[in-house]
């Protein structure tokens, strides 16, 4: 089965600078990968996703890029806001018509006043 | 503004007992999941139905537990009997899966307790 890994587990940046996550993937038959923001005590929120047939997709402040190849993604966050402190969970959908998910561990992005 | 609705919230039970968690997916939503979110191993899908038909369940444990859908706006996952190691935030999810589409959206989740 699909296997996401994730880093770094935890990510510390200033207010106003830029944040990257990254995500690797095993199947390479996987065709969607989204990226979810989860606040204490909530659930999971999708924030931005991409699929296999593009390389990059940008809303605002966030944005996603895919390198198939290579078989990783990457979470741009840019001018960091407090609001922005969270978990971010990224996850791939495999291949072979499965439609869940398989998730990362997730980042806890912390923002720096 | 749409949005899945997990009920209840939050449960404590003793172990043994049975637990029941019900979700209403997003109205013309044709797929609901069932994920699983411990320290441990995160994120975990249990189980999920097309119109209403279980697909997948081959992460939920075949022994104690069961998911249903009812009718297309309730889908319950059941635990019995319940173990302290069950103990985790259930979430349920839903999307409309066809061609180009595959967003998935999160409810508020049940935290469960088993004691």
């Amino acid at each position: 089965g699909e296997n996401v890994e994730q880093h770094p587990s935890t990510l510390s940046v200033q207010e106003g600078d830029s944040a990257v996550i990254k995500c690797t993937y095993s199947d390479s038959a996987s065709n969607y990968f989204p990226w979810y923001k989860q606040e204490l005590g909530k659930g999971p929120q999708l924030i931005i996703d991409i699929r296999s047939n593009v390389g990059e997709k940008k809303d605002q402040r966030i944005a996603v890029t895919l390198n198939k190849t290579a078989k990783h993604f990457s979470l741009h966050i840019t001018e960091t806001q407090p609001e922005d402190s969270a978990v971010y969970f990224c996850a791939a959908r495999g291949g072979g018509g499965a439609d869940g998910l398989t998730f990362g561990k997730g980042t806890h992005l912390i923002i720096q006043p | 503004d749409a949005r899945v609705t997990q009920t209840p919230r939050h449960k404590v039970t003793e172990m043994g007992q049975e637990v029941t968690m019900r979700c209403q997916p997003i109205l013309g939503h044709n797929t609901v999941f069932w994920y699983r979110q411990t320290m441990m191993q995160g994120l975990e899908l249990l189980a999920y139905f097309r119109n209403r038909a279980p697909l997948d369940d081959s992460g939920m444990p075949k022994d104690r537990f069961s998911a249903e859908m009812p009718d297309a706006t309730l889908a319950t996952l059941k635990i019995q009997p319940s173990e302290p190691r069950d103990s985790a935030v259930y979430f349920c999810a839903s999307g409309f899966l066809a061609g180009d589409y595959n967003e998935q959206f999160f409810g508020p989740g049940t935290r469960l307790t088993v004691l």
